[in-house]
């Protein structure tokens, strides 16, 4: 299994501003996507991070709200930018194979 | 549209079976994972199943049919600790995960 380090694991942001999440995994894993998941919900996908190219997003996401990088097959950040508190959730990167699929254990993000 | 179908919420006694079931209706099928969740911590990963019939890991098992869109997870020997969401999802043609809802499953003494 691979072990996934995301960081920060909370933050608590002014409105306006914007925030880098990391995530780090400890193997070569083939995908890599970034989710947000608000409390007592399932998970909604954001993009599918690719190495060295653009991210592909989902309807409703864009990448001038979340940029994401993708520089190695292991690395990849997300950017929440010009936040506002509908921004408020917890981001989740997940990595894995065709057959596996880890989570990172998620950074809890408040906008004030 | 694509779609994942699980409860709610159940209820079980701690020491007893209880079976979660997950349907589906997506893009292709490239397998169906199970995941626990914790209130306030990122999903666990627990099982894996992409040919049909039944996958056994310990207190775990989770089963497939693929002609009938259909999974369950089955917990033997409830205990406490296992009061978690459990999310069902299924990864379509483009290899993209599609998430259920999740199940909340409460387990009494």
């Amino acid at each position: 299994s691979a072990v996934i380090s995301q960081k920060p694991s909370r933050d608590i942001c002014q409105r306006g501003t914007s925030l880098t999440i990391q995530c780090q995994v400890d193997s070569q894993v083939t995908m890599m996507f970034w989710y947000r998941q608000q409390p007592g919900q399932s998970l909604t996908l954001i993009a599918t991070a690719n190495q060295g190219s653009e991210a592909t997003y989902e309807s409703g996401f864009v990448i001038d709200k979340f940029p994401i990088s993708r520089p190695n097959l292991t690395f990849s950040t997300l950017t929440v930018s010009n936040m506002s508190p509908e921004d408020s959730s917890i981001y989740l990167c997940s990595a894995g194979t065709e057959l596996e699929a880890f989570f990172g254990q998620g950074t809890r993000l408040t906008v004030v | 549209g694509q779609n994942i179908d699980q409860p709610t919420e159940m209820t079980a006694t701690e020491g007893a079976i209880v079976q979660i079931n997950c349907t589906y209706q997506t893009s292709g099928f490239n397998g169906l994972f199970w995941y626990q969740q914790h209130a306030g911590e990122a999903p666990t990963f627990l099982s894996y199943n992409v040919l049909d019939g039944l996958e056994e890991k310990g207190r775990f098992s989770s089963f497939l049919s693929r002609s009938k869109g259909y999974s369950y997870l089955l917990l033997k020997e409830l205990q406490m600790k296992d009061s978690a969401s459990y999310l069902c999802a299924v990864r379509d043609s483009n290899y993209q995960l599609i998430w259920g809802a999740g199940t909340k499953l409460i387990i009494k003494p």
